[in-house]
């Protein structure tokens, strides 16, 4: 069974460009949850998303946003991009919403120049 | 709030030499508990969890760990460390049923010949 699957893997924008990434989960498993890590705030939780509903969010501003689609496929998107949101983002998937543990992808590393 | 304290940023070993990374935890109920790995430019891979019932739990790779509830500790221990368990190392908090973890700042694993 393939693993999560995160495009792109790296990726360099410039201040205030927007950015989108893509998450493929594990099959079967229906929750896609998103984290931020750095190497000052370590990892630090952005959303969940269970069967295209936004379950959690975490203490981010609004510039950080996410969907689910109905084959369970998410994306992130970050708006007028700072210098601050350069970081590993990692999505982890599992089957449900409630149990089990977080199955990471190799995560998408992003560069605001 | 949980919260995950890894007191120790750096831990170097010998190779063939026990290993014992700490982790303490603070939660008001019964934590479901993770330790993860991470090697540089990869994700976050699971080596063990504890949910509820035995408190010593095996992981992958021969690394096992102890829930102490009365010391609020999940420590991660490894008896005879190889070469390619160089890495960061990751202990994680949840509550029954978490939509997201909890990670400490993480322990980097130095092996020395």
């Amino acid at each position: 069974k393939a693993g999560v699957t995160q495009t792109p893997r790296y990726l360099i924008k410039t201040r205030g460009q927007q950015v989108t990434l893509s998450c493929s989960p594990i099959s079967g498993h229906r929750s896609v949850s998103w984290y931020q890590q750095t190497p000052g705030q370590g990892l630090q939780f952005l959303f969940e998303y269970f069967s295209e509903t936004q379950r959690n969010k975490g203490n981010f501003p609004g510039r950080f946003s996410g969907r689910q689609f109905s084959n369970s496929r998410s994306e992130m998107n970050v708006s007028t991009l700072e210098l601050g949101d350069s970081a590993l983002y990692l999505c982890a998937s599992r089957e449900t919403a409630n149990t089990g543990e977080l199955f990471f992808g190799e995560g998408s590393r992003l560069t605001v120049l | 709030a949980q919260s995950v304290t890894q007191p120790d940023i750096h831990i170097t070993v010998s190779e063939g030499a026990s290993l014992e990374l700490r982790c303490n935890y603070s939660y008001g109920a019964t934590p479901y508990l993770f330790w993860y790995v991470q090697s540089p430019g990869q994700g976050l891979q699971l080596l063990l969890k504890y949910f509820s019932g035995d408190t010593l739990v095996q992981g992958i790779k021969g690394f096992e760990a102890e829930f102490k509830r009365s010391q609020s500790s999940f420590n991660l221990r490894k008896p005879s460390v190889h070469w390619s368990d160089a890495a960061e190392y990751f202990c994680a908090v949840g509550a029954a049923g978490y939509s997201t973890l909890t990670f400490g700042k993480g322990t980097m694993l130095l092996v020395s010949p």
